[in-house]
């Protein structure tokens, strides 16, 4: 089955840089990769996707990359805000099936 | 309006005791999910149901049975609450089977003492 990695699992950057947060993937047949942040005490909110017929997405400060040559996908955030602090985390899935797998989660925090 | 809203948000139980979480979604959506999120964060699917019908059922104990009276609606029953049992539980919902992403709500963290 799928799986998907995560790094780092916790980062730490000054306000208004930037942050970068990577993830793999193992099965070549998986298509469409979406992005989640979580806020304390609330549930994952998707945030910006990408589908495999896409290199790069871009959405306002978010944006996503992905290389499906070597089964990676990255988020990038600009301009980094306090708002930004939660946990994010990257997933994929198969066309052929009915479950997104989730990486293990990245902490961001935002530092003043 | 909430879009997808699970009850009771907090719950705390004994052992050994029964206990349902209830999920209801108003997006309109086709495809429900159950997750479980452990105290590292991690998000594992537990079931999916489409239209009513089941069509994930991950490696979960047999304790946990969902059930969908309707396509708005996913509930989950624990039997016989084991201490591994405490989690956070998300319900989410789905516009289509495969290739779309999920609404979550807000969890019910399940304390099993």
């Amino acid at each position: 089955g799928e799986n998907v990695e995560q790094h780092p699992s916790t980062l730490s950057v000054q306000e208004g840089d930037s942050a970068v947060i990577k993830c793999t993937y193992s099965d070549s047949a998986s298509n469409y990769f979406p992005w989640y942040k979580q806020e304390l005490g609330k549930g994952p909110q998707l945030i910006i996707d990408i589908r495999s017929n896409v290199g790069e997405k871009k959405d306002q400060r978010i944006a996503v990359t992905l290389n499906k040559t070597a089964k990676h996908f990255s988020l990038h955030i600009t301009e980094t805000q306090p708002e930004d602090s939660a946990v994010y985390f990257c997933a994929a899935s198969l066309n052929r099936d009915d479950k997104i797998i989730f990486g293990k989660g990245t902490r961001l925090h935002i530092l003043p | 309006d909430t879009a997808v809203s699970q009850t009771p948000k907090y719950l705390v139980t004994q052992m050994g005791n029964d206990k349902s979480i209830k999920c209801e979604q108003n997006l309109g959506h086709d495809t429900m999910y159950w997750y479980k999120q452990d105290s590292k964060k991690f998000l594992k699917i537990m079931f999916s149901y489409n239209n009513k019908e089941l069509i994930i059922n991950e490696t979960v104990p047999n304790r946990f049975s969902p059930k969908s009276p309707d396509k708005a609606h996913l509930n989950l029953h624990i039997n016989s609450l084991e201490l591994g049992d405490s989690a956070v539980y998300f319900c989410a919902s789905s516009p289509r089977t495969v290739g779309y992403g999920y609404t979550f709500g807000s969890g019910t963290r399940l304390t099993v003492v």
